[in-house]
């Protein structure tokens, strides 16, 4: 079964500093779909970006954007320019599509904190 | 505006009883899940619809049970079976079951039992 591994459970960056937040994954499968998830304190999941296997281009969003090492099956998030509001649970997340049987499997998450 | 919606936010249940919480979209999403988070473990899959009538056991469906008798609800029982109930609970949804395609949360449901 694919496992996903966030070994930091928590990291705290200064506002405005960017920061990497790391994630490793296990998986035997060629195509697949890798996530990250922000949970802030309020708990609503919200995605923020998500990256095709098939893809070599890292995906970017705004101020994040992913180093994505299929090799190494490593997907890390790195958020410049950090914000207060950025202060949150974020989770990665994997999916490889298998048919009927696919579905998202989570990591165990890390807690940032964003000092001011 | 379109989205998902969980109630109640809070719920507490006495040892011995059933209970059922509720998960309506209005996304004209095929696919919904349910979800289990506890401290330090992420999200533990419940049980997954891809269509009305039909559902599936997740990676921890025992103790719980679920209906999909409409394509916008779909409830999920934590009956007295399930030893530790105490959780927060998110439902989800996506167009339809399948890699290509996001999937958005409610706000979720924090059980807790007495």
């Amino acid at each position: 079964a694919q496992t996903v591994t966030q070994s930091q459970p928590e990291m705290s960056v200064q506002e405005a500093e960017t920061v990497t937040l790391s994630c490793t994954y296990d998986t035997s499968e060629s195509d697949y779909y890798l996530f990250w998830y922000k949970q802030p304190p309020s708990r609503q999941m919200i995605l923020v970006i998500r990256q095709e296997a098939y893809k070599q281009q890292n995906a970017t969003e705004n101020r994040f954007s992913v180093n994505f090492q299929k090799a190494a099956k490593s997907f890390s998030l790195k958020i410049s320019d950090s914000q207060l509001g950025d202060a949150a649970m974020y989770f990665c997340a994997y999916i490889e599509y298998t048919g009927a049987n696919s579905k998202l499997t989570f990591g165990k998450g890390i807690t940032l904190s964003v000092r001011p | 505006d379109g989205g998902i919606t969980q109630s109640p936010k809070y719920l507490f249940r006495k040892e011995g009883q059933n209970v059922t919480l509720s998960c309506e979209q209005n996304l004209n999403h095929d696919a919904m899940y349910w979800y289990r988070q506890d401290p330090g473990q992420g999200l533990r899959l419940i049980y997954y619809s891809q269509i009305v009538n039909d559902f599936q056991k997740g990676d921890i469906a025992e103790g719980y049970s679920v209906s999909r008798e409409k394509k916008e609800s779909f409830p999920l029982t934590v009956t007295s079976a399930q030893k530790n109930p105490t959780a927060f609970y998110l439902c989800a949804s996506s167009i339809s079951r399948g890699t290509y395609n996001e999937q958005f949360f409610g706000p979720g449901t924090r059980l807790t039992v007495l």
